[in-house]
């Protein structure tokens, strides 16, 4: 199957500063979707791209989709504690399937 | 605002048993989507659908059986379970494909 590489694998971050993380593929993708999952709950949608080059805020969640369409990035800003969980990227190529990435697990310190 | 919706929420089943995961949205979705997490990893697709009576194999479908028979309900059966069963299972549906896809809250699944 599809392996997308999703780094960091974890983070510790102080409150207030800003977290960036990463997802790249060996494919070339038509969708980049950013989740976020917390315990014992589903992945919720932050943020959906469909277009290389494109950047979407969601809040202070940016999301880009890479001009080379094989990559995709992910930023907030000034981090809360309630930012804390494990985000996933997913793309997709064929358009019938995601393809999820191993997940960045992000601790916010106080 | 229902979304997706899936029950139960935990199972224990005993090597060999077999049970039936349900799974309904209420958005009027074309797609739908179950998906397996094991810890540490991320998602594999098991089987989709692209609408009623039409489903077709994802990255890990050994094991598993689906059915569409109406556009809200996509349930999937574990016919014989093993131990690498053991994993957390997610519903999910799309508008259409390669759209952003909305999911349920999982299942707990232990095969013991």
């Amino acid at each position: 199957g599809q392996q997308l590489n999703q780094s960091p694998q974890s983070m510790f971050i102080q409150e207030g500063e800003d977290v960036s993380m990463n997802c790249t593929s060996s494919s070339i993708f038509n969708t980049w979707l950013w989740y976020k999952q917390e315990p014992g709950e589903g992945p919720v949608l932050l943020i959906a791209l469909y277009k290389a080059g494109e950047l979407t805020s969601n809040g202070r969640l940016t999301a880009q989709f890479g001009i080379t369409r094989k990559d995709s990035f992910l930023n907030i800003s000034a981090s809360i504690p309630s930012d804390v969980g494990i985000y996933f990227c997913a793309g997709d190529y064929t358009g019938n399937q995601f393809y999820f990435g191993t997940g960045t697990s992000l601790t916010v310190i106080p | 605002n229902a979304g997706v919706t899936q029950t139960p929420k935990f199972r224990i089943l005993k090597i060999g048993q077999s049970m039936t995961l349900q799974c309904t949205q209420d958005m009027n979705h074309n797609y739908m989507y179950w998906y397996r997490q094991d810890p540490g990893m991320g998602l594999k697709l098991i089987y989709y659908s692209v609408g009623a009576g039409i489903t077709d194999k994802g990255e890990v479908p050994n094991g598993y059986n689906v059915s569409r028979s109406t556009t809200e309900d996509f349930p999937l059966r574990l016919e014989l379970a093993a131990p690498s069963q053991t994993s957390v299972y997610f519903c999910a549906s799309s508008r259409i494909g390669g759209e952003k896809l909305f999911f349920g809250s999982g299942t707990q699944l232990s095969v013991l």
